[in-house]
Parts: C-alpha cells; sequence; structure tokens
C-alpha cells in the first residue's frame, strides 16, 4: 500500500505555544488529505478535509482560527495548533486518498501539551 | 454516510478464524463497505473493501450478504499481531470523501 509519514512522532509544548504537524505522501501525490484527532479510549474523529490549493473544510466544532491547516503541494500538508492548551493534547492523525482510491493513514502524532 | 453497528469487543484463540460482523441496514447502492483496523498508538490500517461480492486479499475475506445489509470480516488464522480495533465503514468511493470512524471491535488474539 501507499506510505504515508508524519513528523514529528511525539511532541510536548508548553501551554500557549504553537505546533506544527507535517504529513506526506511518500509515494502519491495525494489530491486530498484529512486531519483526525484522537483522544484516549475513543475513536477518530475527523477534524477537516483539505485539497492541493485551497481552503480546508473543517468540521462542525473545529476552530478553524486554532487548527491552521495548509496543503501547499500534492505531497504536503500541515496541521498547526495555534496557543496550544493542554486539552489539545490528542493523537493527530492524518490520511492522503489519491482520486478514487483507498486513503492510507499516517502514523500519527502524539501530541502533549503542559 | 451510513451508520454501521459493530460488537464492542470479541476474543480469538490464536490460529483460529476471527469473523468480526456488521451491519449497515441503511446502507446505499453505492456505497462501499471497507474495512480498517487499528493497533494501539499506530495509524489504521486499511484491509479491504467491497461492493456487493465476496473478496479475498493476503490479508483477509470480506463476505457480503446478498441484500448487502451485513458483512462479515474474516481473519483466516489470526496471531496475536491481528489484536486491534476493527473499522466497519460505509462509504461512496469518491475522491474527496472521508472515512467517518465509529467505535468499532476490539478484537483481542490470545494464545
Amino acid at each position: 500500500g501507499a506510505v504515508v509519514s508524519q513528523h514529528p512522532s511525539r511532541v510536548i509544548c508548553k501551554s500557549g505555544t504553537s505546533v506544527k504537524i507535517e504529513c506526506r505522501s511518500l509515494d502519491f501525490q495525494a489530491t486530498t488529505m484529512f486531519w483526525y484527532r484522537q483522544f484516549p479510549k475513543q475513536s477518530l474523529m475527523l477534524m477537516a478535509t483539505s485539497n492541493e490549493g485551497s481552503k480546508a473544510t473543517y468540521e462542525q466544532g473545529v476552530e478553524k482560527d486554532k487548527f491552521l491547516i495548509n496543503h501547499a503541494s500534492l505531497t504536503l500538508s500541515t496541521l498547526t495548533v495555534t496557543s496550544a492548551h493542554p486539552e489539545d493534547s490528542s493523537f493527530y492523525i492524518c490520511s492522503a486518498g489519491r482520486e478514487v482510491y483507498e486513503q492510507y493513514f499516517g502514523p500519527g502524532t502524539r501530541l502533549t501539551v503542559t | 454516510d451510513a451508520k454501521t453497528t459493530q460488537p464492542t469487543s470479541m476474543d480469538c484463540a490464536e490460529g483460529r478464524a476471527a469473523n468480526l460482523p456488521c451491519n449497515h441496514s441503511t446502507i446505499s447502492g453505492n456505497e462501499y463497505v471497507y474495512w480498517y483496523r487499528q493497533i494501539h498508538s499506530q495509524g489504521p490500517q486499511y484491509i479491504i473493501h467491497g461492493l456487493k461480492n465476496n473478496e479475498t486479499n493476503e490479508m483477509a475475506s470480506l463476505i457480503i450478504t446478498e441484500d448487502r445489509k451485513s458483512s462479515t470480516l474474516i481473519l483466516p488464522h489470526a496471531t496475536l499481531r491481528d489484536t486491534a480495533v476493527y473499522y466497519c465503514i460505509v462509504r461512496v468511493r469518491q475522491a474527496g470523501t472521508a472515512l467517518i470512524f465509529g467505535k468499532g471491535t476490539t478484537l483481542s488474539v490470545s494464545s
């Protein structure tokens, strides 16, 4: 299957700072990338959908000014958590899809805000 | 997307077949059945998908009932590494369509 990477795999930051998470499709061009969040013992929750070169579409309840998504190329999307707070601590997962092919997920990024 | 119903948890002995059921009684004609799994603290892994015919790949088999209202994922010889949360998702196979995850089934394989 296709390979999607995320960086960093783990990050600890102080409350009030911003954190950027990168998602890359390594061996294919992703027309669409998705960002999910997963709290402990819960399922994945879709945060937003991003298409290359256009603004992301956010799910209801997700603050677009807090979770900035940039999809600058067909192989890279970034999620920036601005002014992070302890309640933003979570497992963030991206996925990438190409045309009608299946979605492939990254390994996830564990964010801890202290 | 149509909703799916899965048992919360299942147990399976190593080496035996694991049969994971999923109900999707409101599935639409153009929606596919997808299965993904998530091993602890990792991203979900694609397993298999189908529309109405039974499907098999190197990981698993997917059996879809004739009325398409339910399906079963079969892991023919479960191993300890198959312990994971398994998600059954129905989705239109269209570019830009996200996967919406339910609660899934926690499969525990023991020796």
